[in-house]
């Protein structure tokens, strides 16, 4: 069993479509993270959430949707995306403020929007 | 955004050979990760060091925190075809949910 699971791992979408990507972690952690990877570009960060509080939004456009219900749980709703939207969508988690500092990773979704 | 400077950017090796890369940052940290992505995959950390002129080992990887803090460097010893992938670094400071990443160095082994 891996610590962050992400479903689905693969989506294509139409740019009319709604859709959202789910991550599930089971580490205890208190902070969720979105990132989006592109090809031959390094990790963007998207979204912060901590203790279920959204504690970073890194101007990401308002078709990306997060939702943090819970501690474990986080969403990435998608609307009225664009082609170019299409990337690798990586969810991690990590302590809140401990000292460690290790950020552990979901296998990804791989979205594809048409 | 910020990223460290990650080298070398790709390298090719013979099966068997040891392999090294390196970090660098004009910041300081106090975690250094390294971490190995396949293709299509989530990346899967690898080592975590927390002091600097820390020395840690896994299996055949060994990392370190260099001394200023300011850098980090992977060793891979014996290659194997399946350490074939992406390997980075990222720096992260305390109290912050910054992590920076590195460009990422490309391993390809020949068998």
């Amino acid at each position: 069993e891996t610590g962050v699971t992400q479903t689905p791992r693969h989506l294509v979408m139409g740019m009319t479509n709604k859709k959202s990507l789910k991550c599930e972690q089971h580490l205890g952690h208190n902070a969720m993270y979105w990132y989006k990877q592109s090809a031959k570009k390094p990790l963007e960060l998207m979204f912060v959430y901590n203790f279920k509080e959204q504690t970073e939004n890194n101007s990401v456009p308002s078709r990306f949707s997060p939702e943090c219900p819970n501690s474990s749980h986080l969403f990435l709703h998608l609307h009225t995306l664009q082609p170019e939207d299409s990337a690798l969508y990586l969810c991690a988690s990590s302590q809140d403020r401990g000292q460690t500092g290790e950020l552990f990773f979901g296998e990804g979704s791989r979205l594809t929007v048409l | 955004g910020q990223q460290l400077n990650q080298s070398p950017q790709s390298m090719f090796i013979q099966e068997g050979e040891d392999v090294s890369m390196n970090c660098t940052s004009s910041s300081i940290f106090n975690t250094w990760l390294w971490y190995k992505q396949d293709p299509g995959e989530g990346p899967v950390l690898l080592i975590a060091l927390y002091k600097a002129g820390e020395l840690t080992s896994n299996g055949r990887l060994t990392a370190q925190f260099g001394i200023t803090r300011k850098d980090s460097f992977l060793n891979i010893s014996a290659s194997i075809p399946s350490d074939v992938g992406i390997y980075f670094c990222a720096g992260f400071t305390s109290g912050t949910y910054k992590y920076i990443f590195g460009t990422g160095t490309r391993l390809k082994v020949l068998a």
